[in-house]
């Protein structure tokens, strides 16, 4: 069964600040893996997908990695704004198509004015 | 242009009612999820439907039944609602459908928080 960590589960940094947020899975077989960002009351908005082919993601200051052989990826945010501020989640889909993501329960991430 | 979206946003119900929480997505998706978000902000996936197959959970009760008038909806039907049935109750679709299709990216509604008093 897979399981999903992400560490730290609260971040709270300057404005400006680059910042790495962990993800790990148990399977490393994976199809894909997906970052979201959820703000509060909201729904879950997709910022980057990672096919299990690629090592790597970048959209803008986001840039997110994959070792899927030791199971990680990571997300990079660079020059980090009070904008960002968010729950970010990470998510692994284990069986493809039509099957679910398997969740992390998120970095809470604050970045201080 | 709103991608995915359901309604209600909110609803509250008595226990022991029957409600139905409705999933529209306008991006030609043929695969269509139900995800719980519970209060500890925990997402699990519930069901997933193509116009093929039905993948269910094994954990969801079976008062739980997503119905699916055609391909844009997949609709959430709760019977007998309990208290621990609250949560945000979000809906998703992908591209793909079936097994071995692995270039699907998710994308989520804005959410349904049911509440049973």
């Amino acid at each position: 069964k897979q399981e999903v960590t992400q560490i730290p589960a609260a971040l709270s940094v300057p404005e400006g600040e680059n910042l790495v947020l962990n993800c790990s899975f148990t399977d490393s077989a994976i199809y894909n893996l997906q970052w979201f960002r959820q703000d509060p009351g909201k729904g879950l908005t997709s910022l980057l997908l990672i096919q299990s082919s690629q090592r790597e993601q970048t959209s803008g200051r986001l840039n997110a990695s994959l070792d899927k052989s030791s199971g990680r990826s990571t997300l990079y945010i660079a020059a980090s704004q009070p904008g960002d501020s968010a729950t970010y989640l990470c998510a692994v889909n284990s069986g493809g198509g039509a099957d679910g993501l398997t969740f992390g329960k998120g970095t809470h991430l604050i970045i201080q004015p | 242009d709103t991608a995915v979206s359901q309604t209600p946003k909110y609803l509250v119900t008595q226990m022991g009612n029957d409600k139905s929480i409705k999933c529209e997505q306008n991006l030609g998706h043929d695969t269509m999820y139900w995800y719980k978000q519970d209060s500890k902000k925990f997402l699990k996936i519930m069901f997933s439907y193509n116009n093929k197959e039905l993948i269910i959970n094994e954990t969801v009760p079976n008062r739980f039944s997503p119905k699916s008038p055609d391909k844009a909806h997949l609709n959430l039907h709760i019977n007998s609602l309990e208290l621990g049935d609250s949560a945000v109750y979000f809906c998703a679709s992908s591209l793909g459908e079936g097994k071995g299709f692995s270039y699907n990216e998710q994308f989520f509604g804005p959410g349904t928080r049911l509440t049973v008093l």
